[in-house]
């Protein structure tokens, strides 16, 4: 079946980086796209990019060019999403969620990771 | 930027039919998607491209997509259904999320 694993809650402080991991089984990780959704604490779901675990290719949300840049490691079938110049308004639940073919929505979703900044 | 509104809130008797807009302009237009979420739980897709379900989402859940709104119906609805919704479409290479629907089952 399948199933996106993320890593585990994260505390930084404000100006740091962190890196999120999602890690994929139960298909074949190449063949879809992975997007990254946060949703801070009561609030909406914002989409902050989608990457093409085949090609590299990346495409992000306005709002976050600049500080996201999302990677993968085929060999693992893992992607990750880095955000630097941490500030407390990024304090959220962040979401990987493995876009379906033909344009059928976001199918799967991971967990969810918490990452809190604070001083 | 593209904007989906949705109302904030929405009632529902048990057993009862519950129907959640969401608003944006020519949206008829674009393929239309629908997540609940639970409490302290990941969004899961309940219909995608307006009116298809995914494998394991009941019957109960429907969509339509026309002009300006397009809706997710709740027929029938439980307890369990208690959840917020919200619609998304992809526009100008961006997943734009409607602003979230809360349904109450009473």
């Amino acid at each position: 079946q399948v199933q996106l694993v993320q890593s585990g809650a994260e505390v930084k402080k404000p100006g740091a980086s962190v890196k999120v991991s999602c890690k994929a089984s139960g298909y074949t990780f190449t063949s879809y796209d992975i997007n990254w959704v946060r949703q801070a604490t009561g609030q909406g779901l914002e989409w902050m990019g989608w990457m093409n675990p085949n090609s590299g290719n990346t495409g992000y949300a306005q709002k976050f060019q600049g500080r996201v840049t999302m990677t993968r490691n085929t060999s693992i079938s893992t992607a990750y999403m880095e955000l630097s110049s941490l500030r407390s308004e990024d304090t959220a639940v962040y979401y990987c969620a493995r876009g379906g073919i033909a344009a059928a929505g976001l199918d799967y979703w991971g967990q969810g990771t918490l990452v809190t900044v604070s001083s | 930027s593209y904007e989906l509104t949705q109302p904030l809130s929405v009632s529902v008797a048990l057993g009862q039919t519950a129907r959640i807009t969401c608003g944006g302009n020519n949206i008829g237009s674009k393929n239309v998607h629908w997540y609940q979420q639970k409490p302290g739980q990941a969004p899961v897709l309940v219909i995608y491209r307006d009116s298809n379900r995914p494998s394991g989402i009941p019957e109960r859940f429907s969509g339509s997509n026309s002009g300006n709104t397009a809706t997710l119906t709740i027929s029938r609805a439980q307890a369990g259904d208690e959840a917020d919704y919200y619609c998304q479409v992809w526009d100008s290479s961006t997943h734009v999320f409607g602003t979230g629907t809360k349904v109450t089952v009473l």
